[in-house]
């Protein structure tokens, strides 16, 4: 099966800095990558996804790079704010198949 | 009810005891799933189900079983609990006919003693 792995497990930034969230795996066939962003004591939340045809999408301060060829995936998240403290979680799937595997986890604290 | 509701919140339950988690959904997604989450392991898939009728088995099936007789609900039951099971359980959907973007529930938050 896939093995979705996620690093670093915390990040400490300062406010308005960038951070980055690194995931890989192992699945080749794997072509459907979300991110999460769970706050305390609630669910899960998608921010971005991203699938295998395209290499980078943007929504506003967040973006998520594919590398299809290296297997892993990344979230930018630029000039964070305080209440982008959370835990992000990456993920990947293949399309039509329902079976998601998540990565451990990182969390996430700004620093005012 | 909007989007994916879940109960209880929350349950300390002794072992050896049935217990069912109950998900409720109304965006008439056609896929639900089961988690598990657990700190410093993510959140790990227990069942699902693509369809009313049909279930399939996650990465972390024993212990647990599923039903799905309508596509609003699937509930969750343990038929004997065992302490290895406490953990924060979340009850997921998705329209897996358009993009299969998930949808959390507020999660369960079991105890098993």
């Amino acid at each position: 099966g896939e093995n979705v792995e996620q690093h670093p497990s915390t990040l400490s930034v300062q406010e308005g800095d960038s951070a980055v969230i690194k995931c890989t795996y192992s699945d080749s066939a794997s072509n459907y990558f979300p991110w999460y962003k769970q706050e305390l004591g609630k669910g899960p939340q998608l921010i971005i996804d991203i699938r295998s045809n395209v290499g980078e999408k943007k929504d506003q301060r967040i973006a998520v790079t594919l590398n299809k060829t290296a297997k892993h995936f990344s979230l930018h998240i630029t000039e964070t704010q305080p209440e982008d403290s959370a835990v992000y979680f990456c993920a990947a799937n293949l399309y039509n198949f329902n079976k998601f595997y998540f990565g451990s986890g990182t969390k996430l604290n700004v620093k005012p | 009810i909007a989007g994916i509701t879940q109960a209880p919140t929350s349950q300390i339950l002794a072992a050896g005891r049935r217990m069912t988690l109950r998900c409720t959904q109304d965006m008439r997604h056609n896929a639900m799933y089961w988690y598990r989450q657990d700190l410093g392991l993510g959140l790990r898939l227990i069942h699902y189900s693509n369809t009313a009728g049909t279930t399939g088995k996650g990465e972390v099936p024993d212990g647990y079983s599923v039903s799905r007789a309508n596509t609003d609900d699937f509930p969750l039951t343990l038929a004997s609990a065992v302490p290895s099971q406490t953990s924060v359980y979340f009850c997921a959907s998705s329209d897996s006919t358009v993009n299969n973007e998930q949808f959390f529930g507020p999660g369960t938050r079991l105890t098993v003693l």
